[in-house]
């Protein structure tokens, strides 16, 4: 079974500042792991994602996301906001045979202050 | 290139109704998956469809039912609606085998309301 926990439901920066979001995972084989991002009343478009090669992953919109294994962890960075960022952001994880079904966590409302 | 798309945008139905929910892949994949998202949740994974069978299935009721066509596309029914199936539906899709994208790609989802 796998499973995703995002820590902190919602997150507060300023423009410009450093963005931070928490994702841990669970799975009993090796993960695939994802970041998505949806806006209000849309679908989700992905970010980036991690399938067992570099552990540093870019990704879109100048995001990027580290893959530690003893951690457990897959976070999500961008070193500089922009109130363009403002939205919702799910990380997921799904098994290497079927990236077709994921897991999802809980998300993570992003606001970015002027 | 289209990329997955899904219809109706929106939908309003009343309890024990019944419901039918569409998906067109993008161009060129094969396995058409379903997702639940309610108001201020993540995405649950409902069912998945590969060469018009359905391959996985999340732990959702029989009420939840699907079909994948000849051309890939598909479509979720749920049947004797209630409330809680009151949702955002998303499509997504993604190629399986060996020239798989280990990548899915999500169309903007149905909002179905329940009354």
């Amino acid at each position: 079974a796998q499973s995703v926990t995002q820590l902190g439901s919602h997150v507060s920066v300023s423009e410009g500042a450093l963005v931070l979001l928490r994702c841990n995972y669970s799975s009993s084989v090796p993960p695939y792991l994802f970041w998505y991002v949806q806006y209000p009343n849309q679908g989700l478009q992905l970010l980036l994602k991690y399938t067992s090669a570099a552990t540093l992953v870019k990704g879109i919109n100048g995001f990027e996301a580290e893959f530690k294994k003893s951690e457990t962890s897959f976070h999500l960075t961008k070193p500089s906001a922009h109130m363009s960022d403002a939205a919702e952001y799910f990380c997921a994880v799904s098994e290497w045979t079927n990236a077709g079904k994921s897991t999802f966590g809980d998300g993570t409302t992003l606001t970015v202050k002027p | 290139d289209a990329g997955v798309t899904q219809s109706p945008t929106h939908l309003i139905k009343t309890r024990g109704q019944q419901v039918t929910l569409r998906c067109s892949p993008k161009s060129g994949h094969d396995t058409v998956s379903w997702y639940q998202q309610a108001l201020g949740q993540g995405p649950q994974f409902i069912f998945q469809y590969y060469e018009e069978e359905e391959r996985q299935r999340g732990n959702f009721p029989d009420r939840f039912s699907g079909h994948q066509f000849p051309n890939y596309s598909s479509e979720l029914n749920v049947n004797a609606l209630l409330l809680g199936d009151s949702a955002l539906y998303l499509c997504a899709s993604s190629l399986e085998g060996p020239f798989s994208t280990d990548t899915q790609y999500f169309g903007p989802g149905t909002r179905l309301t329940v009354l």
